[in-house]
């Protein structure tokens, strides 16, 4: 049973690029969160989502950030117009059900924004 | 409000001897408690949790954390670290009703020989 799969691990943009990260959650896991790591902080909860269902973004900027889960496939961080101060480390967890208890994490993606 | 406070931004400690990290909540109930380590480059590995029960929780290679009530205290310790336990540790609680985890600054462990 595969863990959270995130990629790219690795994603170098030029500012005002997409960037666009990829998360698949654990077989039979329906939660997704969104995590941001800026360099010498701790994690910083962006976003909640369910299949198909935002479920709670209120970590997230409220310009030129995005989140989907589609029904099929994986879901999607889309960061549009990125600038320097994005870059940083982009962690999924997932977990099985409400409550966020059991939560396994992928190994992030490394955004730097040159 | 509601927070997690890790005083210790980084410790270094012998190969051998023993360890305490600390870590400190703000809330009006008990939340649900975790550590996760992180090692450079890498994501996070629950350590263990605590939801109820008995107040010292046993996890994974050799560490164990003891929940204390009246410090809104959840301290991680190991008898005796060893070379590979060098890692970025981050306490991290779920409040009810809210599904999402709140973490702690971290604190960087180095291990010297």
């Amino acid at each position: 049973n595969a863990g959270v799969m995130q990629n790219p691990r690795h994603l170098v943009r030029r500012r005002g690029q997409e960037a666009r990260l990829r998360c698949s959650p654990m077989k039979g896991h329906s939660h997704v969160y969104w995590y941001r790591q800026l360099p010498e902080e701790g994690l910083k909860f962006m976003v909640y989502l369910q299949k198909e269902n935002i479920i709670d973004e209120s970590g997230m900027p409220k310009e030129r950030f995005s989140a989907e889960f589609p029904k099929e496939g994986p879901s999607i961080l889309r960061i549009q117009q990125v600038v320097r101060g994005d870059s940083a480390a982009y962690f999924c967890a997932s977990s099985p059900e409400v409550g966020n208890t059991e939560a396994f994490f992928g190994q992030g993606t490394r955004l730097t924004v040159v | 409000a509601q927070s997690v406070t890790q005083p210790d931004i980084h410790i270094t400690v012998s190969e051998g001897a023993s360890l305490e990290l600390r870590c400190n909540y703000s809330y009006g109930a008990t939340p649900y408690l975790f550590w996760y380590v992180q090692s450079p480059g890498q994501g996070l590995q629950l350590l263990l949790k605590y939801f109820s029960g008995d107040t010292l929780v046993q996890g994974i290679k050799g560490f164990e954390a003891e929940f204390k009530r009246s410090q809104s205290s959840f301290n991680l310790r190991k008898p005796s670290v060893h070379w590979s336990d060098a890692a970025e540790y981050f306490c991290a609680v779920l409040f009810f009703g809210n599904e999402k985890l709140t973490f702690g600054t971290g604190t960087r462990l180095t291990i010297i020989p």
